[in-house]
């Protein structure tokens, strides 16, 4: 098993593009998640999905949009980049009750 | 507001001791708990998962403790060595879907 992966592993934005973060699993976990990382701040959560077709908003989910059309993949999508947007995102995965599983995340620098 | 605290928030010690973490959270009905390890520049990998109805998990040289009542966990490392130094990070999963993470403590191990 590949376990969670995420592409790009870094990008680099001007403000104001869009773009699209992709996360994949292969371990046919239902649930799965988005987390953005921040010096001082720890993980936030943006928002999450307990199965293909539901999603939910996190902690932080302004600026973000998901979806989730099969239970493999959960992109994470910047509508408008804001210099504030820059930080280190993971996505995770897991099944109900059981260990949270991390992808190596995707640096992104907005400018 | 459900929130975790990890305190000290940085910690040296010597090769060979035994050490302990701490992890505080604010509510008594918490799902599970996981205890992380972070390198560097690197995604999180799991270390120990307790659920809601067990005091205790062992691996390896990690043990970990829940103590609902006083909304403590404790994550010991015993014969620590310089391979241990990382960021430990405690969450929560205060309901079934959302995890909730404190901000970390910084681990060095002096050789």
């Amino acid at each position: 098993n590949a376990g969670v992966t995420q592409t790009p592993k870094f990008q680099v934005l001007k403000t104001g593009q869009s773009m699209t973060l992709q996360c994949a699993q292969d371990m046919n976990h239902e649930y799965m998640s988005w987390y953005r990382q921040d010096p001082g701040m720890g993980l936030r959560l943006i928002h999450y999905s307990v199965g293909a077709g539901i999603t939910d908003q996190g902690e932080v989910p302004n600026g973000y949009n998901v979806s989730r059309s099969t239970t493999e993949d959960f992109p994470l999508r910047l509508l408008s980049a804001a210099p504030s947007q820059t930080s280190v995102y993971f996505c995770a995965s897991r099944t109900e009750g059981e260990t949270q599983y991390f992808g190596p995340g995707t640096r992104l620098l907005v400018l | 507001k459900q929130e975790v605290t990890q305190i000290p928030a940085a910690l040296s010690v010597p090769e060979g001791e035994n050490l302990v973490l701490n992890c505080s959270f604010t509510d008594s009905a918490i799902y599970n708990l996981q205890w992380f390890r972070q390198d560097p520049g690197k995604g999180l990998t799991s270390l120990l998962l307790i659920q809601s109805s067990q005091r205790e998990q062992t691996s390896g040289r990690l043990n970990a403790s829940l103590d609902k009542s006083s909304g403590r966990s404790t994550l010991y490392i015993a014969a620590s060595q310089p391979g241990d130094s990382a960021t430990y990070l405690c969450a929560v999963f205060f309901g079934n879907e959302k995890l909730t993470f404190g901000t970390g403590t910084r681990l060095t191990i002096i050789p």
